[in-house]
């Protein structure tokens, strides 16, 4: 069964500190996996996603690493901000059976909160 | 223009009515998605529309019922539902459904509540 786990479940840090959060899947055949980040009430909103191949990405102060060998990914958050705060949500891809669509498992995201 | 649209915001309804929310993006995107969030959970896939048809339902109740008039429109109308669909409601759109490396373009969501 395609899982994607993820944690901590929620995280407290202060406003400039760094932070790191951790998804491990067991989603086969894995085409991609994606961050995103979603405010309260809101839609989620795409950070970085990430091929077989790529270990690392960057986009701004967000770094998402991906080891296909052990099936994990992280999420370095640096200098954080207030407007950091929010769930972060892993999604892994996975070609269906019939290789024509692919589909999303979603964890259940981390939620951030950054306190001045 | 990178943007998913949703309206409305916010609905309110008995489980008698008869409601539709709509979603509408002008990207270009040939596939839309409907999901189903509820607080503190992952959102859970409902509906693909690939190319204007119709492609996967995640054995969605019949209440729930998709439309998609055109390539930049996507609404789901809503029957005699249970307070238990109480959610938000996120529609979705990717350039195609089947290419590796896609990203979904998520709207802001309609926030139902059913009394």
């Amino acid at each position: 069964k395609n899982q994607v786990e993820q944690s901590p479940q929620s995280l407290i840090i202060l406003e400039g500190k760094n932070c790191t959060l951790q998804c491990n899947y067991t989603v086969s055949p894995f085409s991609n996996l994606r961050w995103y980040k979603q405010d309260t009430g809101r839609g989620p909103v795409s950070l970085t996603i990430m091929t077989f191949s790529e270990n690392t990405k960057s986009n701004g102060r967000y770094t998402a690493t991906l080891d296909a060998d052990t099936k994990q990914s992280s999420l370095h958050i640096t200098a954080s901000q207030l407007s950091d705060s929010a769930s972060y949500i892993c999604v892994v891809s996975a070609k269906d059976s019939g290789g024509s669509n692919y589909k999303l498992t979603f964890g259940k995201g981390t939620l951030l909160t950054v306190n001045p | 223009d990178t943007e998913v649209t949703q309206t409305p915001k916010h609905l309110v309804m008995g489980m008698t009515n008869k409601k539709s929310l709509k979603c509408e993006q002008h990207m270009g995107h040939r596939a839309m998605y409907w999901y189903k969030q509820k607080a503190k959970k992952p959102p859970e896939l409902m509906f693909v529309y690939s190319y204007e048809k119709l492609s996967i339902n995640e054995s969605v109740p019949s209440r729930f019922s998709p439309e998609c008039p055109n390539s930049s429109l996507l609404n789901l109308h809503l029957h005699a539902l249970q307070p238990e669909d109480s959610a938000l409601y996120l529609c979705a759109s990717s350039q195609d459904s089947g290419a590796l490396g896609e990203t979904q373009y998520f709207g802001p969501g309609t926030r139902l509540l059913v009394l």
